[in-house]
This record gives structure tokens, sequence and C-alpha cells, in this order.
């Protein structure tokens, strides 16, 4: 079956440490993935696109790698601060069919002052 | 507005009633999605729109759940004979054509079903 996994137990890490998400998938075959970043009772704002030939993208205190042979994406938020706290999201836009993308569980990140 | 609009922000019903759900998208955006979040829980796809052609329905959880859409304008989410698993937060987002970025999502429409 397809799967898309995000760690379900929050991320604490100290302020000023490099966080560290993971997103791993089973029998997809993604054009691209994106993150996305939710606050409580907000919805989803999208941070990060990468596609499917990229190997790394970064924008500012973020980072996100992409391996297809591992079927992983890795996103980090380097020098973290509290404000960074929230849900971060991973989503998969398919490469056939309709153009509809498909969302992770998400993992609550809690940066520490 | 600049962003995509849901209203009601908050709905309370009862067992039973049918509800609608409105969506803005935001001007010029083709595509619209409809998602939705059980509390704790991530995005479950319910139903894309694209310009006129035939939505993608197959995440429908039943035949209780329907969306329109006019054009590329205003997006309705109905449920009927709603069921205290209806309960959830209900979220669009519209997009600019068909192979393209990022999702813009309105901050979603709280069902909660008593």
């Amino acid at each position: 079956s397809q799967k898309i996994e995000q760690n379900s137990e929050a991320l604490n890490i100290q302020e000023g440490k490099t966080a560290t998400l993971t997103c791993n998938y089973t029998n997809y075959s993604p054009a691209y993935l994106q993150w996305y970043r939710q606050d409580p009772g907000r919805g989803p704002v999208f941070l990060l696109l990468i596609r499917e030939n990229e190997k790394e993208k970064r924008k500012e205190r973020l980072k996100v790698t992409f391996d297809t042979t591992l079927k992983q994406s890795l996103f980090h938020i380097t020098a973290s601060q509290p404000a960074d706290s929230a849900t971060y999201l991973c989503a998969l836009r398919l490469n056939t069919g309709f153009q509809k993308l498909v969302f992770g569980t998400g993992t609550r990140l809690l940066v520490s002052p | 507005g600049a962003g995509v609009s849901q209203s009601p922000s908050n709905k309370v019903t009862e067992k039973g009633k049918d509800v609608e759900l409105r969506c803005d998208p935001i001007s010029g955006h083709t595509a619209l999605y409809w998602y939705r979040q059980r509390l704790g829980q991530g995005l479950e796809f319910l139903i894309y729109f694209q310009g006129n052609s035939a939505p993608d329905k197959s995440g429908l959880p039943s035949d209780r759940f329907s969306a329109e859409r006019t054009g590329e304008s205003v997006s309705t989410l109905t449920i009927q004979r709603t069921q205290q698993e209806d309960s959830a937060v209900y979220l669009c987002a519209s997009t600019f054509g068909k192979n393209t970025g990022e999702l813009f999502f309105g901050e979603g429409s709280r069902l909660t079903v008593l």
C-alpha cells in the first residue's frame, strides 16, 4: 500500500541546534516533494519544494534533501529558534493521474529557549 | 482579500443535519482542493478541481459528501446527514495551473457534530 511516514513523536531540541525531520514514502513515484509548516488552529503554509531530479534545496535557514532511491526526504532547520516550533508536513505531488498533493501526518517540533 | 477565505470558521451542528462549507480561492487560481484534518492527524485529500475538467472525487469518504465549484471561483463542500465522525477541520487550498508548486491554504472550517 502507499504510505507517507513522518515521525509521530514530537521532536524536542534546544535553541540554536539543528532540527532534522524525516519523511519516508513507499509505493509512490512523486514528481516532487513539498514541506509545509502548520501552526495550531491555522492552515498549512508552504516552505520549500524539491523536484525528483534535485538532491538538495536551501532557503535561508532551511534545507531539504530528496533521495528517490531511499524514498526519503530530510528537512533541516539550522540555528533553530523557539518561533520555529510548529508541526511540519511533507507532501508528495504524484507523477501520474490527477495532480493531487498527498500529505504525511506531520511531525511536531518544539524548540526550547 | 488576498488569501483563501473559508466560511464559517466554526460550525456546531447536530447529528443528522446537513452542512455547507464555503471556500473563496485566490483570484486567478484555477485549481482548488478540499482536505479534511481530524484532531492530531494529517491532511486527508477529499476532492480536487482543475479549471473546467471533471473533478477528482477519489477522496470523498462517502456519498454523503459532495462538492461543487462554479468555474474558477467559489467552491462549496456539502455534508449530508452529518455523523460524529465527520467532526474535523475542513481545509481548502488553491493554486495556479496544473503543474504548480505551492498550495495556498485557508484557515479552515472547524466542524463539530454533536
